[in-house]
Parts: structure tokens; sequence; C-alpha cells
């Protein structure tokens, strides 16, 4: 059974740094790897999806990475931002059509 | 952009209740997805849809049924609610081409 574990848990840096957040997985025959953001009390927004066959996708400000053979991926966060705040979860997609989920990294970037 | 949207942002029940939580999405997708998430347990699947009248149980179904009488609308029913069915219900659906899954604003249950 897919097991899926994010670290850290929390993180609180100042403005300006850029960070890494880790998620790593046991199985690796995984169809995608999809990380949301999720805030306080509301649902998840996809920020960036990447296929088994990729290495690495990006969107402004925001860099995942995936590698496979080792069952991990990085989600790299660039010049962060107060507005950064939010829990970040990552998702694995087994091709069974459910997604098993980390247990997300509670982010705060102080001003 | 793909847009998932839920019945309700907040439900107070009462126990023994019938609840019905509802979601539609409007890209067509196949596959719909009800989670519920809870401090310390993460997200888990209870129900997911892969088309019309079609369902599969998911990590934890018992004491909820779904429906999916049309494929842009899915339901969660919640035969008679229990307090432990207290929790954030998410629904999500997928984007058959690539796999992504895009998710509603989430149902705030809470069962007195």
């Amino acid at each position: 059974k897919q097991e899926v574990t994010q670290i850290p848990a929390a993180l609180s840096v100042p403005e300006g740094e850029n960070l890494v957040l880790n998620c790593s997985f046991t199985d690796s025959a995984i169809y995608n790897l999809q990380w949301f953001r999720q805030d306080p009390g509301k649902g998840l927004t996809s920020l960036l999806l990447i296929q088994s066959s990729q290495r690495e996708q990006t969107s402004g400000r925001l860099n995942a990475s995936l590698d496979k053979s080792s069952g991990r991926s990085t989600l790299y966060i660039a010049a962060s931002q107060p507005g950064d705040s939010a829990t970040y979860l990552c998702a694995v997609d087994n091709a069974g059509n459910m997604l098993t989920f980390g247990g997300g990294t509670r982010l705060m970037v102080k001003p | 952009d793909v847009k998932v949207t839920q019945s309700s942002r907040y439900l107070v029940k009462r126990t023994g209740e019938k609840v019905f939580l509802e979601c539609v999405q409007d890209m067509d997708h196949e596959n719909m997805f009800w989670y519920r998430q809870d401090p310390g347990l993460g997200l888990r699947l209870i129900y997911f849809s892969y088309d019309v009248k079609m369902k599969e149980k998911g990590d934890i179904p018992e004491g909820y049924s779904v429906s999916r009488e049309k494929k842009e609308r899915f339901s969660l029913i919640l035969e008679s609610a229990s307090t432990n069915q207290t929790s954030m219900y998410l629904c999500a659906s997928r984007e058959t081409r690539n796999g992504e899954q895009f998710f509603g604003p989430g149902t705030r249950l809470t069962v007195l």
C-alpha cells in the first residue's frame, strides 16, 4: 500500500527566503504526483502536476521535481512571500484513480 | 478554468438526521471523488465514481452512500448522521487526459 510522507510538518521562514518542501513515497510505480495548497478552512488548490515520465514542472516561483527511483519529490518556492503561508500537500496517483496524500507541511512566511 | 462547487460551506445537523452533500463540476470529467479531512488523519477517500451510476468504495465508506445520476453531479449521503462524522468534506473531479484532480471549496459539517 502506498504511503506518502512530508517533511517537515511545519516550517517558519522570513520573507524572501528560498525554501524546499519534501515529499517521499514508498511505491515508485506511480502515474503522477500532484502538489496542492490549502488555506485554513478552504479546499485544495492544485499547484503543479508531474507525470511519471517527467522530472520537473515549473509555475512562476514554484518548481516541483520528481525522482521516481528514489521515491521523492520536492517543491521549491523562490523568494517566499507572506501570501505563500498555507499548508502544502503532495499526493500520489498510483493509476487507480485514487490519490494518496501526505500529511502536509504547514508553512508560515513572516514579513 | 475547472470549477468544482459544493452545495454548502457550513452545515449543522443533529444525530440521526439524513444529510445530503452535493458536488457539481463543469468540465465533463468522468471521475469524481468524496474525501473527508480530519486533524491528524489527513485526507481519506470515502467513495469515488468513474461514470454515471457507477461507484467504488474508498478507504472509509462505512456510514456513507453516494449517488451519481448525472455526469456533472456527485452526491454524498449520510443515512443517519453521527457525531463522529463531524468533519470537513471535500469533493474532487479528475481530468481524464492527465489525471489532475480539482477540488471544491469544502463543506464543514458539524453533527450535534
